[in-house]
């Protein structure tokens, strides 16, 4: 248990459905992201919450849509997802130091495995 | 582009000592990370490097040359559990973190 709880671990969705990733700290972090971890290429970050507020988006399609009401809790929902966006979504938290600069270390849940058909 | 690179496979003996390496062209570095991941597990924090030279950390130790562009992870006394992916990642000049695409080490007896 790193302090960071992924549901569910494991997930198959139809390209029609709706359905959300959850991810709860317990660490009291102040930051937390969202990753893509796909077989054999380096992690792609999707969004990052500091304080509660996005800061960042990458240019993720609208099929993906976060919300995080508080510090502890983070979502993502799906919908209309492409069998592209079959992969290993990781939520990581973080102490983010003031202004955004400084190296924090990310602490990881353990992924949902997301399957689209 | 910024790019890590880092080999996709490696394959070591129990009790033998294995090197990572990792190299960097990224703009701007504020500090290099090595995480491990066992499958199906979360990536784990190893080490961070900012300033040269080499950094133990246990079995473990992790070394970064700025004017190279290059880092790697020792691992020494190899055992079974060692047997994971080992992510290199740089803090860049704004610090976003640029990852590698990881290095899936398998020990064998």
């Amino acid at each position: 248990e790193t302090g960071v709880t992924q549901t569910p671990r494991h997930l198959v969705m139809g390209m029609t459905n709706k359905k959300s990733l959850k991810c709860e700290q317990h660490l009291g972090h102040n930051a937390m992201y969202w990753y893509k971890q796909s077989a054999k290429k380096p992690l792609e970050l999707m969004f990052v919450y500091s304080l509660e507020e996005r800061v960042e988006n990458n240019s993720v399609p609208s099929r993906f849509s976060p919300e995080c009401p508080n510090s502890s809790h983070l979502f993502l929902h799906l919908h209309t997802l492409q069998p592209e966006d079959s992969a290993l979504y990781l939520c990581a938290s973080s102490h983010q130091t003031s202004g955004g600069s400084g190296a924090n270390v990310l602490t990881f849940g353990a992924g949902s495995r997301l399957t689209v058909l | 582009g910024q790019n890590i690179d880092q080999p996709t496979e490696m394959t070591a003996t129990e009790g033998a000592i294995v090197q990572i390496n990792c190299t960097y062209q990224t703009s701007g570095f504020n500090g290099l990370f090595w995480y491990q991941q066992h499958a199906g597990e979360a990536p784990t924090f190893l080490s961070y490097n900012v300033l040269d030279g080499l950094e133990e950390i246990g079995r473990f130790s992790s070394f970064l040359s700025r004017s190279k562009g290059y880092s790697y992870l020792l691992l020494k006394e190899l055992q079974m559990k060692d047997s994971a992916s080992y992510l290199c990642a740089v803090l860049d000049s704004n610090y976003q973190l640029i990852w590698g695409a990881g290095t899936k080490l398998i020990i064998k007896p």
